[in-house]
């Protein structure tokens, strides 16, 4: 079945450093895949999505490219910042399968940028 | 005023009781789902709704059910609450025509005793 593998946290780093979370994935189908972060006491939220192969998705700085050859999505950032700080998750969809916007998610890393 | 709003954002109670967790939503989508969130399993599926005619099961239905009273409503019961439900919820929301954004709630904590 369709599954998310992400990096194990926690991840700690220091304010602009760069940053790099893993993130392979398992499909049948085409999925569309998604980084969503989760700041303290919110719920989650869309970073950055990519629908097709060779496609990145960027917003605030972050970046994903959708690799098919490695079925990564893998979440970078050049210089991160201490608002930085959540728990950053990995998610694909895959609507052929239940006809639904039905996401699997990893298991979520939590970073940290310490000033 | 968030977009989608849970009730209650933390509840403590005892094993054997009835809990309902409420969600309510203001951005008009068909689609409405609950999440459960644990530590170091990631968000998992409970149950979802396309239309207040549809609900269906997610991956861990077991031990929950469900209403969606109205297209802004969907609700989340636990009959009888059992301590290995205590987790973190979430419900959200997503439109037909978008390709997977899901728009969460701020979450409901639950501890089962």
């Amino acid at each position: 079945g369709d599954s998310v593998t992400q990096m194990e946290g926690p991840v700690t780093l220091s304010e602009e450093a760069f940053l790099t979370i893993n993130c392979t994935y398992t499909a049948t189908g085409y999925p569309s895949l998604f980084w969503y972060v989760q700041y303290p006491g919110e719920g989650l939220q869309l970073l950055l999505k990519a629908t097709k192969a060779d496609d990145k998705g960027s917003n605030k700085g972050f970046e994903a490219t959708y690799r098919k050859e490695t079925t990564s999505f893998h979440l970078e950032k050049g210089s991160v910042q201490v608002s930085d700080s959540a728990v950053y998750f990995c998610a694909l969809s895959d609507r052929g399968k239940t006809g639904a916007n039905n996401l699997f998610f990893g298991t979520g890393t939590r970073l940290t940028v310490i000033p | 005023d968030a977009d989608v709003t849970q009730t209650p954002r933390n509840r403590i109670t005892k094993t054997g009781k009835r809990i309902m967790l409420e969600c309510s939503q203001t951005k008009g989508h068909d689609r409405m789902y609950w999440y459960r969130q644990d530590p170091g399993l990631g968000l998992r599926l409970i149950y979802y709704s396309f239309d207040v005619k549809d609900i269906n099961k997610g991956e861990i239905s077991d031990g929950y059910s469900v209403s969606r009273q109205a297209q802004a409503k969907f609700s989340l019961s636990l009959e009888s609450a059992i301590p290995n439900q205590t987790a973190l919820y979430f419900c959200a929301t997503s439109d037909l025509g978008a390709t997977g954004e899901l728009f969460f709630g701020e979450g409901s904590r639950l501890t089962v005793l």
